[in-house]
């Protein structure tokens, strides 16, 4: 079964616009991350933000924030106010464990495209 | 504080040969971990070293190797490669603790190198 699935695989968005980019996850580990990264073209993925399992409010990065909604095992990514560089690749990545030595499962991505 | 560097950049193998690519993590990242990434995928974990030693691994057969020095750079190496070898990989790095984000311990990526074995 696939721990990460990210069922949208391209979105388009109009500049200064809120997205949500979906994340669903499948774990039985009561203690566990979840992170989402963004991969521009150039290639590096980079850290947008963070939710742990027992994190009670949802977490917020600047236009970045995570709804995290643990019944539903998912954990959408929301970008408010796009810009014409948010463009690029976005990963709902996985990290089972307390202890952060597990390697994170990623999910397929989703291309965000934002249209000025 | 430098990031993580990968290089080449990119490279162009035939099948069979073997290959060698190289990271540069962050001072004081003693913990480094290697992905693959092909086209149109997430980053699949390959495995990670700990001080210098392997201490987990993905489903990856034992032609893919690594090694970890002393000065925070890595190798991932793979041998007799195969067409669906194809693919970015991605190196990534953290401190003893992480980046400590809200309580995570944050993987720093590299750039990559990507291989086009043909």
């Amino acid at each position: 079964a696939q721990k990460i699935t990210q069922t949208q695989p391209g979105m388009f968005v109009q500049e200064k616009e809120a997205v949500t980019l979906d994340c669903t996850y499948d774990t039985s580990d009561p203690s566990y991350g979840l992170f989402w990264y963004k991969q521009p073209s150039s290639g590096e993925m980079i850290f947008l933000i963070y939710q742990g399992s027992y994190d009670q409010q949802n977490a917020t990065e600047g236009r970045y924030s995570l709804n995290f909604q643990k019944a539903r095992k998912s954990a959408n990514l929301v970008i408010s106010a796009s810009q014409l560089g948010d463009s690029a690749m976005y990963f709902c990545a996985m990290r089972e464990g307390g202890s952060g030595n597990t390697p994170l499962v990623f999910g397929k991505g989703t291309r965000l495209s934002v249209i000025a | 504080e430098t990031g993580v560097t990968q290089s080449p950049t990119h490279l162009i193998k035939t099948r069979g040969q073997q290959v060698t690519l190289r990271c540069s993590s962050q001072s004081g990242h003693n913990t480094v971990s290697w992905y693959q990434q092909a086209l149109g995928q997430g980053p699949q974990f390959i495995f990670q070293y700990y001080r210098e030693e392997e201490n987990g691994r993905g489903n990856f057969p034992p032609r893919f190797s690594g090694l970890q020095f002393p000065n925070y750079s890595s190798e991932l190496n793979v041998n007799a490669l195969e067409l669906d070898d194809s693919a970015l990989y991605l190196c990534a790095s953290r401190r003893p603790g992480g980046q400590v984000v809200s309580g995570a311990n944050v993987l720093t990526f590299g750039a990559g190198s990507r291989l086009t074995v043909l």
